[in-house]
């Protein structure tokens, strides 16, 4: 079965710190989805990122960058010159891509909890 | 906006009591997951429907049920609440049960067991 692991529970780090959030996934599909999200204080859950097994390019968007390796089944998340306004709870998450079994396909990491001190 | 409406946003009761939460999907999605999340916690996932019918069952109590109906919305249906029910539960929806579709989530509906 599917399942990914956020070893970090809590990070704290000062403004303007770079911080790196790990993920880590089991899957036994070759075809896969990764994700990430982000719950903020105020609650909702945003979707930031998807990307797929096939694709290991890493992406950049702004502030965030997202590094993904299959050969350590990893799929981390850096936050370059952290603000304030990053403090929120990140999940990772996984999706296979069949409907096979009717286990539960996507599946979430339990979050880390990102404080970023003024 | 997500596009997933979840009402109500706020629910107070006493324990055994039973509610209903409400969750209407974004247009053209068929798949809806319901999760629940207590204090400091993670998305504990409980039940998944795809067009109508269960798909996928987690950690859901027995007092606990669910269904979606024809339109497409979802009601989560909880009995004789106790006071370890307070949590926050999302509702959310994707356009297939499994795969490269993300997950959308609603606001959530934050319910209090007094």
């Amino acid at each position: 079965a599917q399942k990914v692991t956020q070893a970090q529970t809590e990070i704290s780090v000062v403004e303007k710190e770079d911080v790196t959030l790990d993920c880590v996934y089991e899957t036994r599909d070759t075809t896969y989805y990764l994700f990430w999200y982000k719950q903020p204080p105020s609650g909702e859950l945003v979707f930031l990122i998807r990307r797929n097994s096939f694709d290991e390019q890493n992406e950049i968007s702004g502030r965030y960058s997202w590094n993904f390796q299959k050969s350590t089944s990893s799929f981390n998340f850096t936050i370059t010159a952290s603000q304030v306004v990053d403090s929120a709870v990140y999940f990772c998450a996984l999706s296979e891509a069949y409907d096979r079994d009717y286990g539960q396909n996507f599946v979430f990491g339990p979050g880390t909890r990102l404080s970023v001190l003024p | 906006d997500s596009g997933v409406t979840q009402t109500p946003k706020h629910l107070i009761t006493a324990t055994g009591q039973r509610v209903t939460l409400r969750c209407s999907p974004r247009s053209g999605d068929l798949s809806v997951y319901w999760y629940q999340q207590s204090l400091d916690q993670g998305l504990q996932f409980l039940i998944q429907y795809y067009n109508g019918e269960e798909r996928a069952k987690g950690n859901i109590l027995e007092r606990f049920s669910a269904q979606q109906f024809p339109d497409l919305h979802s009601e989560l249906n909880l009995s004789s609440l106790e006071l370890g029910d307070s949590a926050l539960y999302f509702c959310a929806s994707s356009v297939v049960a499994a795969g490269s579709s993300p997950l959308h989530f609603g606001n959530g509906t934050r319910l209090t067991v007094t």
